[in-house]
């Protein structure tokens, strides 16, 4: 149950598009349509931004999709805006019927 | 408002137990389950283990089988964590978080709301 792969930071100005790529492997993501991102700001709860693969909870804006490819998944957050800068991890539902976090990716807005 | 207030972190000695819990409100804790992650200080989120909504199935990661045990209580609206035989690893502030309901559909291992947490320290 290692955790999945996540780019330790990544950043871009206003208005740009970033990716935040998540790998794990075929007994987690790529076995499943169950990946999941979470957003997290400092001291804060996290909060749930994407579920099954795709899919946008009721408020989060459609600035933020989520995708996958085999054992890789990824979030994308277009027209980065400030508030947006804060650490996101990916999960995933695992063949051990548990979860599994990302590694966590620090996303700061330039 | 749907609301998790956890409770009964401290400090504790290695070896020890502790016996955290999560009240819930604003929801029907038995249409979800229920989820455990953790947060050591400045890392990153750890799953620890989930419950099915009437309590007859639970997991774990492996860093806490045998170690743990999560249990619920509908009628009293909480969800429990015991945890015994601590290490100095399993400090970090534990989340208590709602699993995930979309229409029909409810989640395991997917969140969608989480309490603000209580943070368990394992030293002598």
């Amino acid at each position: 149950q290692s955790a999945l792969t996540q780019p330790a930071s990544v950043s871009g100005s206003p208005g740009q598009s970033i990716t935040i790529s998540c790998t794990g492997t075929s007994s987690d993501i790529g076995g499943y349509n169950f990946v999941s991102w979470y957003q997290q700001h400092p001291d804060k709860a996290p909060k749930l931004m994407i579920y099954e693969v795709t899919r946008r909870p009721p408020g989060v804006p459609d600035r933020f999709s989520g995708s996958k490819s085999g054992n890789t998944a990824s979030l994308t957050i277009s027209g980065l805006q400030a508030e947006d800068e804060a650490d996101y991890y990916c999960s995933s539902f695992t063949s051990r019927v548990t979860g599994v976090f990302g590694t966590g990716t620090k996303v700061t807005v330039l | 408002e749907v609301q998790l207030v956890e409770s009964g972190g401290g400090l504790v000695q290695p070896g020890g137990s502790l016996r955290l819990s999560c009240a819930a409100s604003g929801f029907t804790l038995s249409r979800h389950w229920m989820i455990w992650v953790r947060q050591a200080p400045g890392k990153g989120l750890d799953w620890v283990a989930s419950i099915k909504q009437d309590g007859s199935e639970k997991n774990y990661v492996d860093s806490v089988k045998g170690r743990f045990s999560i249990s619920r209580d509908n009628a009293k609206n909480s969800v429990y964590l015991q945890m015994t035989t601590l290490r100095a690893e399993d400090t970090a502030v534990y989340f208590c978080g709602r699993g995930f309901c979309s229409g029909p559909s409810c989640y395991s291992e997917t969140s969608d709301c989480w309490g603000q947490g209580t943070l368990v320290t394992v030293a002598s």
